[in-house]
């Protein structure tokens, strides 16, 4: 049982170049998410998914895009990506819409130079 | 803007010793979550409480929640090497938004 899966782990990117992190989850939840985590910072929403075919903004989602391409997968596109964007991203289901927990992938570590 | 804040930021204790972390929010909420991280991983959820209710158990996990004051505390007994990590907590206002508070750092010396 694989849980939440992301590709890549790691990626290095030149300012200004386009990359699409990919997630997909094998436990049929309804909801994912997007996190980005900064040093300090906690955890920061970028975009979510309450159910496949909708799509909404959390707290940061200026400069990445989502596609909810089916139930199972989340992925999250940087059109021209900047410094300010490395960081860790997280993707996370859950069963939604209330009371469930948030299960994690491991992350993909970006940097932007 | 976050909405929890851990405190404190970092603990170290010995192996064997009780760790008690604090959140404080600011807003009324749906429910409260605390997560693990170990380093390099994501985040593990730990226990999720409501917000009618007031204390929480998972083995060695203990989770109160006082709404009035707006804090939660996670207090782990008989701490263990394993229990290295950080410890977040996540406040729900309600569809599944959590916002996560900064962390803290959990060290537990052998």
């Amino acid at each position: 049982n694989a849980g939440v899966t992301q590709t890549p782990k790691f990626q290095v990117l030149k300012t200004g170049q386009s990359m699409t992190l990919q997630c997909a989850q094998d436990m049929n939840h309804n909801s994912m998410y997007w996190y980005r985590q900064d040093p300090g910072m906690g955890l920061r929403l970028i975009y979510y998914s309450a159910s496949e075919g909708t799509t909404d903004k959390g707290e940061v989602p200026n400069g990445y895009n989502v596609s909810r391409l089916n139930k199972r997968e989340f992925s999250l596109r940087l059109e021209s990506a900047a410094p300010s964007q490395t960081s860790v991203y997280f993707c996370a289901s859950s069963a939604g819409p209330y009371y469930s927990p948030l299960h994690f992938g491991n992350g993909t570590r970006l940097t932007v130079t | 803007s976050q909405q929890g804040e851990e405190d404190p930021q970092a603990l170290s204790i010995q192996e064997g010793e009780n760790a008690t972390m604090n959140c404080s929010y600011k807003t009324s909420i749906n429910n409260l979550q605390w997560y693990r991280q170990n380093s390099g991983r994501g985040l593990v959820h730990l226990i999720l409480i409501r917000s009618n209710e007031r204390e929480k158990h998972s083995g060695r996990l203990r989770v109160t929640l006082d709404t009035s004051k707006k804090s939660s505390s996670l207090l782990i007994t008989a701490s263990r090497a394993a229990d290295t990590a950080s410890y977040f907590c996540a406040t729900d206002k309600g569809a599944q938004k959590l916002v996560f508070g900064q962390g803290t750092r959990l060290t537990i010396n052998p």
